[in-house]
């Protein structure tokens, strides 16, 4: 079992609040991802971070910022919620090389209405 | 264009038969291809990871293999169970940064009946 944690799983909110998904991993890694992911589509990187004060932006542009103050926390930030938003946000974390395994969150549900 | 194509889209198949998910690809220069599993609503696992030298990886009924001059990888499934039913990804990272940028597939939805 991977030790990465995402909360909350599911959030509804309304258009134009502010929301920030939490990610936490308590295995030391380095590296921190966030990915997002509409049904039945791939996995797009938004944010990662190769670690503490880190932060640079994916191949998919994101309204989202992203900070890295710990090495296990990791959160993603809506400051203005809108329907375009709806989707899951994935988190993962990695540590040494590139072929090391990447462990993914469960996920957050978000929907905007 | 990097690329990570997997067939068939979707699949069903009964309790106890074999299956093969099948994934090409066209990311240059390689690194490594990882075949996750993830099931809805959850987040992937990881199943297996092989290099440009691996041929053949397994991990209790799933077995992978890479042929990497063709490109081409695929996941076999033996003896399939209900548990098996999720969306398998075929994940191939490149070589060119330190990250080792990853390529997803839209995966294959795999359906086993009982």
């Amino acid at each position: 079992e991977a030790d990465i944690y995402q909360t909350p799983r599911y959030l509804v909110i309304g258009t134009g609040k502010k929301i920030t998904l939490e990610c936490s991993q308590t295995m030391g890694h380095d590296k921190m991802y966030w990915y997002q992911q509409d049904p039945g589509m791939e996995l797009h990187l938004i944010h990662y971070s190769y670690g503490v004060n880190s932060t640079e932006k994916g191949d998919l542009s994101s309204e989202s910022t992203v900070s890295r103050i710990r090495t296990e926390h990791f959160p993603l930030t809506l400051e203005s919620a809108r329907p375009s938003h709806t989707s899951q946000y994935l988190c993962a974390s990695s540590g040494g090389g590139a072929g090391n395994t990447i462990y993914f969150g469960e996920g957050s549900w978000l929907t905007v209405v | 264009k990097n690329q990570v194509e997997q067939s068939p889209q979707s699949l069903i198949i009964l309790e106890g038969k074999n299956c093969t998910l099948q994934c090409n690809y066209t990311v240059s220069p390689f690194s490594n291809l990882r075949w996750y599993k993830q099931d809805t609503g959850r987040g992937p696992v990881s199943l297996t990871i092989m290099t440009f030298s691996e041929n053949t990886k397994s991990n209790g009924r799933y077995t992978a293999t890479l042929d990497a001059d063709t490109k081409q990888s695929s996941l076999h499934i033996t003896a399939s169970q209900l548990s098996d039913s999720a969306s398998y990804i075929c994940v191939v990272s490149d070589r060119g940064s330190t990250l080792g940028r990853l390529y997803f597939g839209r995966g294959t939805q795999l359906t086993v009946w009982p």
